[in-house]
């Protein structure tokens, strides 16, 4: 059974500033690790993804900075803007199994 | 090129009633994983169908059913619907083959009373 601990719960940065999410994970696992960002009324939207044996991944203002040894991964959201405003959930796949265990989320708000 | 699409976007029922929610996945998928999304919560996973068959089943009970299609679609259905069972559930798919990161439709928002 993959658990994840996602943190912060929330967090608050102006325009323009750097937001940063961080996860843990507990069991081994070879598949995707994706960042979703999820807007109210919507279903999560996928943000991106990284698979294990890399240790960063950069698409436009996002970064997933990958640990493998320590089982952490984080996402970095460079130059925040106000439509960055949602809620971020990091998910893990597990070890020879078929779903996705969710963080709790983090409530992410950019100050204009 | 659709992404995965659920319906109805929203449902009430009362306590007892069963209910049926549908997926359609993203255009070159053939695996659909359903999840349950309780308000201020990170999704949890029901189950998985692969080829028609339930390949995996979270923690949920046997209230909780499905059905996979020949074309992929999917169909979640739950009896005696209970008042917790109020959440946003989402649909989930991607190809099964490709180890690819699952897409996730809007959900249904199942109200019950």
């Amino acid at each position: 059974q993959q658990q994840v601990k996602q943190s912060p719960q929330s967090l608050i940065v102006q325009k323009g500033g750097i937001s940063i999410i961080n996860c843990a994970y507990e069991n081994t696992a070879f598949d995707y690790f994706p960042w979703y960002q999820q807007f109210p009324g919507k279903g999560p939207a996928l943000l991106i993804a990284i698979r294990p044996d890399v240790s960063e991944k950069k698409e436009g203002r996002f970064t997933i900075s990958f640990n493998k040894s320590a089982k952490q991964f984080s996402l970095h959201i460079m130059d925040s803007q106000p439509g960055d405003s949602a809620t971020y959930f990091c998910a893990a796949p597990g070890y020879n199994d078929y779903k996705l265990s969710f963080g709790a989320g983090t409530t992410v708000t950019v100050r204009a | 090129d659709a992404g995965v699409t659920q319906s109805p976007t929203h449902l009430i029922k009362t306590r007892g009633q069963q209910v049926t929610l549908r997926c359609s996945p993203k255009s070159g998928h053939d695996t659909v994983s359903w999840y349950q999304q309780a308000l201020g919560q990170g999704p949890q996973f029901i189950f998985q169908y692969y080829e028609e068959e339930e390949r995996q089943r979270g923690n949920f009970p046997d209230r909780f059913s499905g059905h996979q299609f020949p074309n992929y679609s999917s169909e979640l259905n739950v009896n005696a619907l209970l008042l917790g069972d109020s959440a946003l559930y989402l649909c989930a798919s991607h190809s099964g083959d490709s180890n690819q990161p699952q897409h996730f439709g809007d959900g249904t928002r199942l109200s019950i009373l």
